[in-house]
């Protein structure tokens, strides 16, 4: 059963830890993305990598950080530098390069710092 | 850089009632990508349309992709409870050259009263 999964759905942090987000898919996509989402708003893109050992900063890297050492792995890293991380996290993959452009969503974690 | 302009920003409506909502842009996009949101979980892809003029249907849901390439349309007809959540548009920048990042509009919340 192929899918994006994202772990834990429910995350709990203190102010100052740093906190790894987990996402794993197993549809054999090259691209990977992660996104914030605050209450009442839309996507905003944090970090994206094209292919295994590469990524790119998307409009708020700040405070994170990511690492894409297996093609099905995308670990995000909300550190203590992000000034205000309670978010909805979304994880999401896409084909390979030069497919249609669509991307296939996890279900989120819902980071709270407390 | 590119931006999607989502209109309503949000509706209420009565169960069995249609649903039109809409996509604009200042730029072409040559790809429109229709997702849902349901509270608290990841977006899922509705509808694709890759040419322009395009009509496709999935069930109760009808998108169109403009003739200008600049806009595209989403319908809904004899609305539902479960058609509750925030329909995203979303379509590949100009510069896309596969797998670059999608540009997202800030969605459209649907509201459904029984």
């Amino acid at each position: 059963d192929g899918g994006i999964t994202q772990s834990p759905k429910y995350l709990f942090r203190k102010e100052g830890q740093n906190v790894t987000l987990s996402c794993e898919q197993n549809l054999n996509h090259d691209a990977m993305y992660w996104y914030r989402q605050d209450p009442g708003q839309g996507l905003r893109l944090i970090y994206y990598s094209q292919i295994v050992n590469d990524f790119q900063k998307g409009d708020i890297a700040e405070g994170y950080s990511v690492s894409r050492e297996k093609k099905e792995s995308f670990p995000l890293t909300v550190t203590s530098a992000q000034k205000n991380p309670t978010a909805f996290y979304l994880c999401a993959s896409s084909p390979e390069r030069g497919a249609r452009n669509e991307q296939f969503f996890g279900p989120g974690t819902r980071l709270t710092v407390l | 850089g590119q931006q999607l302009n989502q209109s309503p920003q949000s509706m209420f409506i009565q169960e069995g009632e249609d649903v039109s909502m809409n996509c604009t842009s200042s730029s072409i996009f040559n790809t429109w990508l229709w997702y849902k949101q349901d509270p608290g979980e990841g977006p899922v892809l509705l509808i694709a349309l890759y040419k322009a003029g395009e009509l496709t249907s999935n069930g109760r849901l009808t998108a169109q992709f403009g003739i200008t390439r600049k806009d595209s349309f989403l319908n809904i007809s004899a609305s539902i409870p479960s058609d509750v959540g925030i329909y995203f548009c979303a379509g590949p920048p100009r510069e896309d050259s596969g797998n670059t990042p999608l540009v997202f509009g800030k969605g459209t919340r649907l509201s459904v009263i029984a």
